[in-house]
């Protein structure tokens, strides 16, 4: 397997600007997390996924971020409107929760996103 | 709900010398705990997991790591550390019955010659 693609792996746009950010998880995985990562407040859990289903999105900063599964292949994570404070790296994982894994998570490369 | 403490924002130590970073977690139930490792620029990568059984686990590159419940820490450990060992490390929690993985704040792992 390729591993969890995300696409694009740099972004940048201006504040106001829509951003929509793509993660493919990886084939048999059930679970599809998204996490931010920057400086100040580290590694946080936005929302994430049970077989296409979002289960907690308790992480989502505000109204502006939204999240999707349409399949069990394919989530997007939007921005709309962007703003400066939104400039982080977001990365996508998933993983599998049955006899052959216990919820370990795989990680996409990443996307840094760079409002301006 | 579950959270990680990773106390060690920064440990640095030369080339061939032994570390321990350290990590203690907080749930009341029962957990599974797992340790990441991040290049600059990269995704994270895991290193090792605890899921049950023996408290000593061992995983990639030599790390190894104790659970120990009675201290619910979860500290990683390398003999003999090389310059590649440079790296952001994650200690990470997942209550047993839940799947949401909480991440500690990470310990930059600074080694030099």
């Amino acid at each position: 397997d390729a591993g969890v693609i995300q696409s694009p792996r740099h972004e940048v746009t201006e504040m106001g600007q829509e951003v929509t950010l793509r993660c493919k998880p990886i084939s048999g995985h059930d679970y599809l997390f998204w996490y931010r990562q920057t400086m100040m407040r580290g590694l946080e859990l936005l929302i994430y996924f049970n077989n296409n289903v979002p289960i907690d999105d308790s992480g989502m900063p505000e109204d502006r971020f939204s999240a999707k599964m349409p399949n069990a292949s394919f989530s997007t994570l939007k921005i709309q409107p962007s703003e400066p404070r939104d400039s982080a790296v977001y990365f996508c994982a998933s993983s599998f929760w049955g006899a052959r894994g216990k919820g370990e998570a795989f990680f996409g490369q990443g996307t840094r996103l760079t409002v301006v | 709900a579950q959270s990680v403490t990773q106390l060690d924002s920064q440990v640095p130590v030369f080339e061939e010398a032994p570390v321990e970073l350290r990590c203690n977690y907080s749930s009341s139930v029962s957990v599974y705990l797992f340790w990441y490792v991040q290049y600059p620029n990269q995704g994270l990568q895991l290193l090792l997991k605890y899921l049950s059984g023996s408290t000593l686990v061992k995983g990639i590159n030599g790390f190894e790591a104790e659970f120990n419940k009675s201290q619910t820490s979860f500290h990683l450990r390398k003999p003999s550390v090389h310059i590649s060992d440079t790296a952001e490390y994650f200690c990470a929690v997942t209550e047993q019955g839940f799947q949401k993985l909480v991440f500690g704040t990470g310990t930059r792992l600074l080694v030099s010659p």
